[in-house]
């Protein structure tokens, strides 16, 4: 129950397309949803999150979509870049917890120009 | 210079030896997190501190042991290390609030030969 599943494990886009990367969970109790972005020898970096009570959340290039009802949630990149090309994480947090975050398997972007 | 630093970045040691990994953060975060990432597992909780001398448990705890006398150290002993605690260690750090943005540290890379 408190697992996030992320699919797929790895991605290749052409510049200029759209990357869609899905997460589900099974915690209801769930209250915050972050994306993860991580380079290749770096920590992770927060990169968009989102709260169940909004649908959409889109800031630049980055688009989440949460489905309260179906406990789905996607990362949406538009017009992706090569400079795109990371590890990207979905997570879930638990309320009364602080940051207790609980990351899905990772998603691996490879843009090609 | 501002920010979360772990030492050492690459670490090589044998079984059975005592390991202790270091983390130091400028903010004055309240919490502080260990995770280990492998592939396929995304990024798993060890230990989490919600403040000083406050410590529990994550989702794989067992074979390390954590302490905090400070708020900004929050070090990770691996107390007889094993092949399968081989991964990558990264320490966070969160303010208590409801953004719960969590910042990453560069990581250790950890190998037991």
């Amino acid at each position: 129950q408190q697992q996030v599943k992320q699919s797929p494990q790895s991605l290749i886009v052409q510049k200029g397309g759209i990357s869609i990367i899905n997460c589900a969970y099974e915690n209801t109790a769930f209250d915050y949803f972050p994306w993860y972005q991580q380079f290749p020898g770096k920590g992770p970096a927060l990169l968009i999150a989102i709260r169940p009570d909004v649908s959409e959340k889109k800031e630049g290039r980055f688009t989440i979509s949460f489905n309260k009802s179906a406990k789905q949630f996607s990362l949406h990149i538009m017009d992706s870049q090569p400079g795109d090309s990371a590890t990207y994480f979905c997570a879930a947090s638990i309320p009364g917890y602080g940051n207790k975050l609980v990351f899905g398997a990772g998603t691996i972007l490879r843009v090609k120009s | 210079d501002a920010g979360i630093t772990q030492s050492p970045r690459y670490k090589i040691t044998e079984t059975g030896r005592q390991v202790t990994l270091m983390c130091h953060q400028t903010w004055s975060h309240s919490y502080m997190f260990w995770y280990r990432q492998d592939l396929g597992h995304g990024l798993r909780l060890i230990y989490y501190s919600a403040a000083a001398d406050i410590t529990d448990k994550g989702e794989v705890p067992d074979g390390y042991v954590v302490s905090r006398s400070k708020t900004e150290n929050f070090p990770l002993t691996l107390e007889s290390a094993t092949r399968s605690q081989t991964s990558v260690y990264f320490c966070a750090s969160s303010e208590r609030r409801r953004d719960y943005r969590a910042f990453f540290g560069p990581g250790t890379r950890l190998t037991v030969l």
